[in-house]
């Protein structure tokens, strides 16, 4: 599976938009982006996923570049319950293929 | 559905003890994940099962770690004997064909 980068840690206002960048240059053609995040003590949640269109869902939006390289997940109205560590992850949905969690985006949403 | 279910949420034993950690897939998942975390090394897949068979447990760290999956609707992980290093979270997934892993609320780890 193709490596991600994404920055350590982020602040975000509560009620402003956070929008939390991922580069995974290396992605291969048939390789999706997965975020997860996990709040502190929690297993990780699902959040959303795509292969090259914009997706939204109740939670997130997907933004993923037109050349695949790169993506932001964009939370609208970020509150303090979203404050967690964000992880980019990109994978062939095929079955048995694992998730490679990296470090992640520590983000923390201030009142 | 209640979601992936782990038992105990918390578990504190002495070394040298038998430890065993429980998981409830969700219902008609038929892939099932144990993951480990701890702060050095992060997350880390330690096996996972197919239909109940064992896949890849390439991540079990040695032979102290056993994992069984007896039915579609359980599974457990063994820690015979256990040392403080295996202290940590443990965290059970499952998914639907290999797609998007669901995980449970883990079951913290503490070996003294």
């Amino acid at each position: 599976d193709a490596k991600t980068t994404q920055p350590p840690s982020m602040d975000c206002a509560e009620g402003r938009a956070a929008n939390l960048p991922c580069n995974h240059s290396t992605i291969s053609g048939n390789e999706y982006v997965y975020w997860y995040r996990q709040i502190h003590s929690q297993g990780p949640q699902y959040i959303i996923h795509g292969l090259k269109n914009n997706e939204t869902n109740e939670m997130a939006s997907l933004i993923i570049t037109e050349d695949r390289k790169s993506s932001t997940l964009i939370l609208p109205h970020a509150t303090l319950r979203d404050t967690a560590v964000y992880y980019c992850i990109v994978r062939v949905p095929i079955t048995g293929n694992q998730f490679y969690f990296g470090t992640g985006t520590s983000l923390t949403v201030i009142p | 559905d209640a979601g992936v279910i782990q038992s105990p949420r918390h578990e504190v034993t002495e070394m040298g003890q038998e430890v065993t950690l429980r998981c409830k897939p969700i219902s008609g998942h038929d892939y099932l994940f144990w993951y480990r975390q701890t702060m050095m090394r992060g997350l880390e897949l330690l096996i996972y099962f197919n239909n109940n068979v064992p896949i890849d447990d390439s991540g079990m760290p040695e032979d102290r770690f056993s994992a069984k999956m007896p039915n579609a609707s359980f599974s457990t992980l063994k820690i015979q004997p256990s040392e403080p290093r295996d202290s940590a979270v443990y965290f059970c997934a499952s998914s639907f064909w290999g797609e998007t892993q669901y995980f449970g609320p883990g079951t913290r780890l503490t070996v003294l």
